[in-house]
């Protein structure tokens, strides 16, 4: 059974860094073919995607934010951790990680809602 | 920047037939864009329901099938139930990134 969970504050002042976990079970991050996405989704808006590491620790990130974004994997804890810098209000947003495999991205985790305000 | 574009909003009645349309600022979708389809009800994760153009998870209902209209990639809902009203999102995948888009909010009524 794979489940997903994400982990992180759930304030973050304006320009400060934000710092997410996503813990996950019932896969190897070592699989090929087997990577761990963040999507992320304002309040009462669209899903947009964020990020992907795979297990050979190959990296693809939105070019909209890639500059701000840094995903890494700690692959002996099953984790995933998304780093996002310089944030603004607008980073405000529901974060999900997902399990992809197969070109799907068919498992995620609830969701992990993170203001920011100062 | 890319921009992936679906119908905002659209009703259908019970027991009806909707297509829902995907489509790229880039050009025509083809399957090299590697369309997934998720439904998303409120306070909820999104779920998949199809994935590379067509494709269904076991837990995808059969009235949901996935496929390419007119350069565009589409989600067809046949026999619609009143536990579809959701918003559907599509994804498509561009060198390596991938790209959602902005959502049908599909009412049934």
């Amino acid at each position: 059974q794979i489940t997903l969970k994400e982990s992180g504050p759930t304030v973050v002042k304006p320009t400060q860094t934000l710092t997410l976990t996503c813990t996950f079970s019932g896969f190897s991050l070592s699989s090929s073919g087997v990577a761990v996405g963040w999507i992320r989704q304002p309040p009462g808006k669209a899903l947009e995607w964020l990020a992907l590491i795979y297990g050979n620790d190959d990296k693809r990130y939105s070019p909209s934010l890639g500059s701000r974004l840094i995903v890494t994997k700690d692959t002996s804890k099953n984790q995933v951790v998304l780093t996002v810098t310089n944030v603004d209000p607008v980073d405000t947003a529901t974060y999900f990680c997902a399990h992809r495999e197969y070109y799907s991205f068919d498992y995620w985790g609830q969701g992990a809602l993170v203001t920011v305000s100062s | 920047q890319t921009v992936v574009t679906q119908e905002a909003s659209l009703t259908v009645s019970p027991g009806g037939t909707v297509t829902l349309t995907c489509a790229s600022s880039t050009g025509p979708v083809t399957s090299g864009y590697l369309p997934n389809w998720f439904q998303q009800k409120p306070g909820q994760a999104p779920r998949t329901l199809i994935y590379t153009t067509s494709n269904k998870h076991s837990w995808t209902p059969a009235r949901f099938s996935g496929s390419l209209l007119g350069g565009k990639a589409a989600l067809t809902v046949s026999g619609v139930q009143p536990d579809d009203e959701a918003d559907y999102y599509c994804l498509l995948h561009y060198a390596g990134a991938w790209v959602f888009g902005g959502g049908t909010k599909l009412t049934v009524l």
